[in-house]
């Protein structure tokens, strides 16, 4: 079965330093993987998404991630941190087994950016 | 852009009462999905739907039913609401193309007392 492990539910930052968030997947097939973003009493905002080619991502408001078979590992990174990142990250991985419509969700991990 | 809209922000209700969640997209995707997010679970899907009229149960589907007589609409109903419900509910849309990135509501915090 397909899973997605986030490794850090919290992690914080101060202004202007990397952000690395984690994500392993498990999955039988090729995968397709996104990054979503929640702002707090919001729903989720599509950061960027991984298909097929090109291993290294970019996404929206400076976000990318890179796809490592190896390591079955999707991180998010962003050069320098902004207050406005605060917010909770999750990872997904597209469902194989009978339905490629389904995501499949980590746990997510709450980023918090300090002055 | 597509847009996903949940009728309510904010909802109380009371243990034993039926329950309406609404959810209208405009960009006529043939999938629709609840889900709930609780602390520490991430998001756990309910039921979706990939046509009209047309429902699978997902991974958590016990206590609740939906409907879907509209392409556009989806609704998740809770048959006798239990304080155990008590939580905050994603509506989302996606194509029907295999592998497409799900777009999201803005959720209803729904509080069962």
């Amino acid at each position: 079965a397909q899973s997605v492990t986030q490794l850090g539910s919290h992690v914080s930052v101060s202004e202007g330093a990397l952000v690395l968030l984690r994500c392993n997947y498990s999955s039988s097939v090729p995968p397709y993987l996104f990054w979503y973003v929640q702002y707090p009493n919001q729903g989720l905002q599509l950061l960027l998404k991984y298909t097929t080619g090109a291993t290294l991502v970019k996404g929206i408001n400076g976000f990318e991630a890179e796809f490592k078979k190896s390591e079955t590992s999707f991180h998010l990174t962003k050069p320098s941190a902004h207050m406005s990142d605060a917010a909770e990250y999750f990872c997904a991985v597209s469902g194989s087994e009978g339905n490629t419509d389904k995501l499949i969700f980590g746990t997510g991990t709450r980023l918090q950016v300090f002055p | 852009d597509v847009k996903v809209t949940q009728s309510s922000r904010y909802l109380v209700k009371r243990t034993g009462e039926k329950v309406f969640l609404e959810c209208v997209q405009d960009m006529d995707h043939e999938n629709m999905f609840w889900y709930r997010q609780d602390p520490g679970l991430g998001l756990r899907l309910i039921y979706f739907s990939y046509d009209v009229k047309m429902k699978e149960k997902g991974d958590i589907p016990e206590g609740y039913s939906v409907s879907r007589e509209k392409k556009e609409r989806f609704s998740l109903i809770l048959e006798s609401a239990s304080t155990n419900q008590t939580s905050m509910y994603l509506c989302a849309s996606s194509l029907d193309r295999g592998h497409q990135p799900q777009h999201f509501g803005d959720g209803t915090r729904l509080s069962i007392l």
